[in-house]
């Protein structure tokens, strides 16, 4: 069963719009929630990362919003530029555990310029 | 720093054949993984090691072996290729919960 799941598969923004990428799971154990970034070619990236604790966290133009009850969290992206078109991925772990992360399918965005 | 390391960066298998896939990072990491990326399908987590002389299995770890002998290694043995093993693989390292994953640029393995 898909552990993380991650929508939409694509998206297309003008440069200047906000980006949105949603993500659920079911596994109510999972405690430490990160965004990686992908550029062609590239390994992934850690973007920026929440714990259930909070319901926002905002670093710069990304910014992760947070629903314990609702079992789900997004990314936004404000003031969309070309240069953030790349892959993100939602991911998920148990106990603050970096040892065995659980990532989403993976969101393609482009950013109109 | 380099970071994380893998070798090599591209690699054409035969059916059958077994190999290798290097991983070394030089930031004294504790936690090491092996992912795998397959189009569609995002990031699967194939073997993990929480430091030296221990690994356990992530999602997908049929047809693969790794060992983790130094904090600095961890290799990943194909050990009978097949072609549903063509994929993009990645190594990542962290050095504690909850500070996230380095990853390394990967290695495209194509089994013909």
């Amino acid at each position: 069963q898909q552990q993380v799941k991650q929508s939409p598969q694509s998206l297309i923004v003008q440069k200047g719009g906000i980006s949105i990428i949603n993500c659920a799971y079911e596994n109510t154990a999972f405690d430490y929630f990160p965004w990686y970034q992908q550029f062609p070619g590239k390994g992934p990236a850690l973007l920026i990362a929440i714990r259930p604790d909070v319901s926002e966290k905002k670093e710069g133009r990304f910014t992760i919003s947070f629903n314990k009850s609702a079992k789900q969290f997004s990314l936004h992206i404000m003031d969309s530029q070309p240069g953030d078109s790349a892959t993100y991925f939602c991911a998920a772990s148990v106990g603050l555990g970096d040892d065995k992360i659980i990532f989403g399918k993976g969101t393609r965005l482009h950013i109109l310029p | 720093n380099a970071g994380v390391t893998q070798t090599p960066k591209f690699q054409v298998l035969k059916t059958g054949q077994s190999m290798t896939l290097q991983c070394a990072q030089d930031m004294n990491h504790e936690y090491m993984s092996w992912y795998r990326q397959d189009p569609g399908m995002g990031l699967r987590l194939i073997h993990y090691s929480v430091g030296a002389g221990i690994t356990d299995q992530g999602e997908v770890p049929n047809g693969y072996n790794v060992s983790r002998s130094t904090t600095e290694d961890f290799p990943l043995r194909l050990l009978s290729a097949a072609p549903s093993q063509t994929s993009v693989y990645f190594c990542a390292s962290s050095r504690a919960r909850g500070y996230g994953y380095t990853f390394g640029s990967g290695t495209r393995l194509t089994v013909v």
